[in-house]
């Protein structure tokens, strides 16, 4: 198994711009994560996707965050329009868990998009 | 105060030395207690997993989990350089959302 893939792996844009973060999560896993981590703030947890379906999105900072997830193989994260604050390493991690919250913490992470706002 | 508090180092140690490495928490209900290892830019990758209270080895590495004082512990033996890395705790309840540490920033010295 290949494991988490993001793309992409690094993201330098101008203030005002649209980014696009993907993530491929392990095949039957279920459970999909959107993190951001920063020096300051260490790891946060965006929002929370069970079966595809968002059930917590209570991380995303603001309205111009969005994520989707229209299949079980694909996910996206969106900011637009980007801002110099936005600039983090953003993780996509999954889980096989069974239900909303009931897994255990085994996440397994991609390696990250850095993404960089001047 | 945060639900979960490490301490962010750096940490250096010289190689062959004993790393204790420790978090503590405010919520009793938490019962999964984790350590995840992370290299310089990459993503976290699972180190240990304990359920509830008790010690758990693993090669070099041992976690402690104690739940009547909120206390957690990594210890590694005989560290070696390629153990440098941050090392992040997390922990759950049974329903509820991981909640990280910040981390600890190890350096091992040859």
């Amino acid at each position: 198994d290949a494991g988490v893939i993001q793309s992409p792996r690094h993201e330098v844009t101008e203030m005002g711009q649209e980014v696009t973060l993907r993530c491929k999560p392990i095949s039957g896993h279920n459970s999909l994560f959107w993190y951001r981590q920063t020096m300051m703030r260490g790891l946060e947890l965006l929002i929370y996707f069970n079966n595809n379906v968002p059930i917590d999105d209570s991380g995303m900072p603001e309205d111009r965050f969005s994520a989707k997830m229209p299949n079980a193989s694909f996910s996206t994260l969106k900011i637009q329009p980007s801002e110099p604050r936005d600039s983090a390493v953003y993780f996509c991690a999954t889980s096989p868990g069974q239900g909303p919250w009931v897994n255990t913490g085994e996440l397994f992470f991609g390696e990250g998009s850095r993404l960089t706002v001047l | 105060q945060k639900e979960v508090e490490q301490d962010p180092g750096p940490l250096s140690v010289p190689e062959g030395a004993i790393v204790s490495l420790n978090c503590t928490y405010s919520n009793s209900a938490f019962q999964y207690f984790m350590w995840y290892r992370q290299y310089s830019r990459k993503g976290p990758e699972l180190l240990m997993y304990t359920y509830s209270s008790g010690n758990k080895e693993d090669g070099r590495f041992t976690a402690q989990v104690d739940k009547s004082s909120k206390y957690i512990s990594l210890f590694i033996r005989d560290s070696q350089p390629s153990d440098s890395a941050t090392y992040l705790c997390a922990m759950k309840s049974s329903a509820s959302k991981i909640i990280f540490g910040s981390g600890t920033r190890l350096s091992i010295r040859p």
